[in-house]
């Protein structure tokens, strides 16, 4: 049973860089699949943040493209995420998660999330 | 880009009502459609992939259905437990999510 924890820190200063990890257990990041970020705003919907291979191979939301990073640490088998330059509009609980490569790529195995909170 | 759209945006029912939610994606994106459940404080979890399968372990009171760019979750006689909040996701591109229906009680 795959799980993952989310960790970083919880509050961030405006025009800074969030920065997160996603530690993996019960799977190796250097398998078939893919390892993705998905956010969510207090009170409103999810949003796909983007997503990473075993290659480093990266994909990302078009509207945060020129933000964000997610990366691979293959010591101790954690992912990251990284956007620059936040504002307040990036306030949001920020979830990892598994990509299913072998089940038309659907989000199973869910980190439990951490509330990020930009403001100085 | 694909874009994910939902109706409605949320809806009241009672207890044992039939619900029907419907998705519609910008282009086709063939059965590449998940459906997830959200509750309060939690993390999203699978109900449905590829528009109609079951994932593991969630009842047979949920289905999904369409192809294309139309697609349906259907939750027959709500639980107490189904009050959440619903989101489809499209696979085929990238990971967009629709915007959401809010489920609550009448």
């Amino acid at each position: 049973q795959v799980q993952l924890q989310e960790s970083g820190p919880g509050l961030v200063k405006p025009s800074g860089t969030l920065s997160l990890s996603c530690n993996v257990s019960g799977d190796s990041i250097s398998g078939g699949n893919w390892w993705t970020w998905v956010r969510q705003p207090p009170g409103q919907g999810l949003e796909w943040i983007g997503e990473v291979y075993r290659t480093g191979t990266a994909n990302y939301n078009p509207s945060l493209k020129s933000r964000v990073t997610i990366s691979l640490d293959k010591s101790p088998n954690q992912f990251s995420l990284k956007l620059t330059s936040v504002t307040a509009a990036d306030t949001a609980f920020y979830f990892c998660a598994k990509v299913d490569q072998s089940k038309f790529r659907n989000l199973h195995s869910w980190g439990q999330g951490i509330l990020v909170t930009v403001s100085s | 880009d694909i874009q994910m759209t939902q109706s409605p945006s949320s809806l009241s029912a009672s207890i044992g009502d039939r619900v029907t939610i419907t998705c519609r994606a910008s282009q086709s994106i063939s059965n590449y459609l998940n459906w997830y459940q959200q509750k309060p404080g939690k993390a999203p979890n699978l109900l449905i992939y590829a528009s109609s399968s079951l994932h593991n372990g969630v009842p047979s009171r949920f289905s999904g259905s369409g192809s294309g760019t139309d697609f349906t979750l259907t939750i027959t006689s709500l639980q107490p437990e189904d009050f959440a909040t619903y989101y489809c996701q499209e696979s085929f591109t990238s990971g967009t999510f629709g915007p959401g229906t809010k489920v609550d009680i009448k």
